[in-house]
């Protein structure tokens, strides 16, 4: 069962910042919280990963709380392109370790 | 970024025909490939991992001998769906990973649609 919460459907205005958030209180020490998006009719792709320190690439930023009982992935400048399923995975040995997927959150970015 | 290719993306067949799907990761050696399965509207589910000259380890409630898996390569993962009906039509999507120092995440493939007649 996949060790996450998050909510089932966001909306965000084309331009602004994206704030997705996700609940993992049972969270080991040595768990990491990767983020995943999956575009309607292709493979998931993976965004960022992280353990406790807060995270940015070129794609987003995470944020995980002192505790890490929670998360916010954020994306800086929502496009349209950015419409997609968003998973929230806590993982141990992150790639050799089967991905458990909830059912993410819908981010639809509107015009 | 690491790509993983999967061919074909699209496959229509009649009812008791075996596809064959592969799975490459195309600029790393992986030696972890995982076969997942969605369904209209739901969520992906692991059909069963397979690692690099084993046998794969399939979830419960997959038939083995329905879904066959070989990872005989480093860079390349096959599942053959034999003998497959109308209720085998789904979107299926591969991935992969490589052991090593740190957490490298899964990275996917584009997925294959499979529709059977």
């Amino acid at each position: 069962d996949a060790k996450t919460t998050q909510p089932t459907s966001m909306d965000c205005a084309e331009g602004r910042a994206a704030n997705l958030p996700c609940n993992h209180s049972t969270i080991s020490g040595n768990e990491y919280v990767y983020w995943y998006r999956q575009i309607h009719s292709q493979g998931p792709q993976y965004i960022i990963h992280g353990l406790k320190n807060n995270e940015t690439n070129e794609m987003a930023s995470l944020i995980i709380t002192e505790d890490r009982k929670s998360s916010t992935l954020i994306l800086p400048h929502a496009t349209l392109r950015d419409t997609a399923v968003y998973y929230c995975i806590v993982l141990t040995q992150g790639g050799s370790e089967k991905l458990v997927f909830g059912k993410g959150t819908k981010l639809t970015v509107n015009p | 970024g690491a790509v993983v290719s999967q061919h074909p993306s699209r496959v229509i067949c009649k009812s008791g025909t075996s596809v064959k799907i592969e799975c490459r990761s195309l600029d790393f050696q992986a030696t972890t490939m995982f076969w997942y399965r969605q369904f209209p509207k739901q969520s992906l589910m692991l059909m069963a991992t397979s690692n690099e000259g084993s046998k794969a380890t399939y979830e419960q409630g997959v038939e083995k001998d329905k879904f066959l898996i070989n990872h005989a390569s480093l860079t390349l993962s096959t599942l053959t769906v034999t003998s497959a009906h109308p209720e085998d039509s789904s979107f299926y999507i591969c991935s992969a990973s490589t052991r090593g120092i740190g957490n490298q995440p899964q990275h996917f493939g584009d997925g294959t649609r499979l529709s059977i007649l």
